[in-house]
């Protein structure tokens, strides 16, 4: 079955610097590729997601890279807000079948003011 | 984005009863729901996937006698936790599907404390 790898398991950075987490996966067949934000006590919100038919997508501040090849995808933050503060999870799966997602270990990430 | 709800937000129960919790999605229909549980400071751990209308598939290792699910409609997953115990205590959370759909959408998790 899939493997998803996630790193790092924190990360804290300054208000206005670039945030990156990283991803790997094992499944060569996997080709979707959402990434979720979860706030304490809540549950995981869909920041963005790739295909792999494509090897970036942005949206405003958030962007994520996919390397099919490496088999790897990260998602970058620039200019940070404290709000950004929270777990982010990466997660594979194939897409338009019964497969579920599989998910990394999550990344806490902490923007200092 | 589509919008899952759940109900309840937070419960408290004894030991030895059971606890029900509702998924909800309100403005699409999910052929797919699928129940997840997260230990404080874990990822998400899949208990199983219910299809509208047919048996949920179990993950190994979760007990399908002690966690009931019933998806009855379009809209509507339940996951009933049967004589819970306090380590069933945690945060559950239920996500959605559209039928070929390739995005999951979570709800905002029920807290269970089991005393």
């Amino acid at each position: 079955g899939e493997n998803v790898e996630q790193h790092p398991s924190t990360l804290s950075v300054q208000e206005g610097d670039s945030a990156v987490i990283k991803c790997t996966y094992s499944d060569s067949a996997s080709n979707y590729f959402p990434w979720y934000k979860q706030e304490l006590g809540k549950g995981p919100q869909l920041i963005i997601d790739i295909r792999s038919n494509v090897g970036e997508k942005k949206d405003q501040r958030i962007a994520v890279t996919l390397n099919k090849t490496a088999k790897h995808f990260s998602l970058h933050i620039t200019e940070t807000q404290p709000e950004d503060s929270a777990v982010y999870f990466c997660a594979a799966s194939l897409s338009g079948s019964a497969r579920q997602l599989t998910f990394g270990s999550g990344t806490q990430l902490t923007v200092l003011p | 984005g589509a919008v899952v709800s759940q109900h309840p937000s937070r419960v408290i129960c004894k030991s030895g009863t059971s606890v029900k919790i509702e998924c909800r999605s309100l403005d699409f229909q999910a052929t797919t729901m699928f129940w997840y549980r997260q230990f404080p400071k874990q990822s998400l751990m899949l208990m199983a996937t219910s299809n509208e209308g047919s048996k949920a598939t179990y993950e190994q290792g979760v007990e399908k006698d002690k966690f009931l699910i019933n998806h009855a409609s379009l809209t509507l997953s339940t996951l009933t936790v049967t004589s819970a115990h306090p380590e069933d205590s945690s945060f559950y959370i239920c996500s959605a599907r559209t039928d070929g759909g390739k995005t999951q959408y979570f709800g905002p998790g029920t807290r269970l404390l089991v005393l």
